[in-house]
């Protein structure tokens, strides 16, 4: 059974820091691995999303890595704003059946202080 | 495009009372997904439909029902709600056109109570 961890689960930080999010999963049989935003109270939207056969994706001041090998990711934040205190989600999409299916971690709580 | 539209956005319910949430996609996608999301549970996936006409139970579908009749709907029923069943329910959709480039999108959630 495919478990995905991420950690820290809450982290504060000072504006303009650079940061990093970890995510690990068990099972390295997965189709993609996902970076997801959620904001208090809302749905989840998508950040990045990285195949199986790549190593990163970057999206402005966004980086995720992929070592599937060793079933981790890291989604680096750089220049961090308060706009980007959220929290911060890790999914892997494996096979399950006819279904493709995704694996949520439990999240990490970002604050950026102004 | 709306994306993916839930309703209602909030609901109270006494135990034992039935309701359906109503999930709404207008981007064609062949996949609908129902998650709930609980404090330190993270999301689990509840039921599942892999086109019109089909369901599947995901990881915690006891007590509810979903059904498919339209490629754009998927509902969720609870017959007889439980305070177990307080929640945050998220329906998501994705086209699976090759798998490995599919992302879900999420609707805004529905906040259920129940007393």
């Amino acid at each position: 059974k495919q478990e995905v961890t991420q950690i820290p689960a809450a982290l504060s930080v000072p504006e303009g820091e650079n940061l990093v999010l970890n995510c690990s999963f068990t099972d390295s049989a997965i189709y993609n691995l996902q970076w997801f935003r959620q904001d208090p109270g809302k749905g989840l939207t998508s950040l990045l999303l990285i195949q199986s056969s790549q190593r990163e994706q970057t999206s402005g001041r966004l980086n995720a890595s992929l070592d599937k090998s060793s079933g981790r990711s890291t989604l680096y934040i750089a220049a961090s704003q308060p706009g980007d205190s959220a929290t911060y989600l890790c999914a892997v999409s494996s096979r399950g059946g006819s279904n493709y299916k995704l694996t949520f971690g439990k999240g990490t709580l970002l604050t950026v202080n102004p | 495009n709306a994306g993916v539209t839930q309703t209602p956005k909030f609901r109270v319910l006494k135990t034992g009372q039935s309701m359906t949430l109503l999930c709404a996609q207008d981007m064609n996608h062949e996949y609908m997904y129902w998650y709930r999301q609980d404090p330190g549970m993270g999301l689990r996936l509840i039921h599942y439909s892999v086109g019109e006409g089909t369901t599947a139970k995901g990881e915690v579908p006891d007590g509810y029902n979903v059904s498919r009749l339209k490629k754009q709907n998927f509902l969720l029923g609870l017959e007889s709600a439980a305070p177990s069943q307080t929640s945050v329910y998220f329906c998501a959709s994705t086209i699976h056109l090759a798998g490995s480039k599919d992302t879900q999108y999420f609707g805004p959630g529905t906040r259920l109570t129940v007393l």
